[in-house]
């Protein structure tokens, strides 16, 4: 079955640091979803890719789509303590959930 | 008015039970899903139901069964409760056609099995 795995697993940062997360799957997807979840809250979707090497930027968020459509990152510019939380991607039709990065900002 | 609601937020129950978790959605959505979060935040479907049809039942003992009187709603039953079902269990649905799968989820439900 396909899997979807994120690195790193955790990461700590400086208020102000660049973060990014990898999303690396097992085999072609027709797109890719990214979501944050918050301490004790629930996913909450960001943006979803289609295109071969796409690029969307939302503010200090670019996420990146791979040429062969296997892997994903997600780069936050300038961490704040509002990104606090784990970001996850997700395959096609939501059924597979990349292992999730959680990210924590020290003020 | 919340999107997609999940009762009860919490439920806590001894090994052996029987309990259900409800899930309704006011967003029209063809498609609803579970999943369940482990102690590690790992997401993991279990069901998705598309206009009150299964159409993924992943490798989930059979002591959980969806139903789905409806397409608005998607509960979630679950026999004979043991330890290892404590997580948080999301709700979520979706439009589910294949280029607009945005999920919107439920505020979860964290079953501690005692």
């Amino acid at each position: 079955g396909q899997q979807v795995m994120q690195i790193p697993q955790y990461q700590h940062v400086q208020e102000g640091e660049d973060f990014t997360t990898y999303c690396n799957s097992s085999t072609t997807l027709s797109n890719i979803q990214w979501y944050k979840q918050r301490p004790g809250g629930h996913p909450v979707f960001l943006i979803q890719l289609v295109k071969s090497g796409e690029v969307k930027k939302q503010k200090r968020l670019t996420f990146q789509f791979g040429e062969a459509k296997k892997n994903s990152s997600l780069h936050i510019t300038a961490t704040q303590t509002t990104d606090v939380g784990t970001y996850f991607c997700a395959g096609p039709r939501v059924v597979t959930f990349g292992t999730g990065t959680k990210l924590q900002v020290i003020p | 008015d919340t999107a997609v609601s999940q009762t009860p937020k919490y439920l806590v129950t001894q090994m052996g039970n029987d309990k259900s978790i409800k899930c309704e959605q006011n967003l029209g959505h063809d498609t609803m899903y579970w999943y369940k979060q482990d102690s590690k935040k790992f997401l993991k479907i279990m069901f998705s139901y598309n206009n009150k049809e299964l159409i993924i039942n992943e490798t989930v003992p059979n002591r959980f069964s969806p139903k789905s009187p409806d397409k608005a709603h998607l509960n979630l039953h679950i026999n004979s409760l043991e330890l290892g079902d404590s997580a948080v269990y999301f709700c979520a649905s979706s439009q589910g056609t294949v280029m607009n799968t945005e999920a919107f989820f439920g505020q979860g439900t964290r079953l501690t099995v005692v």
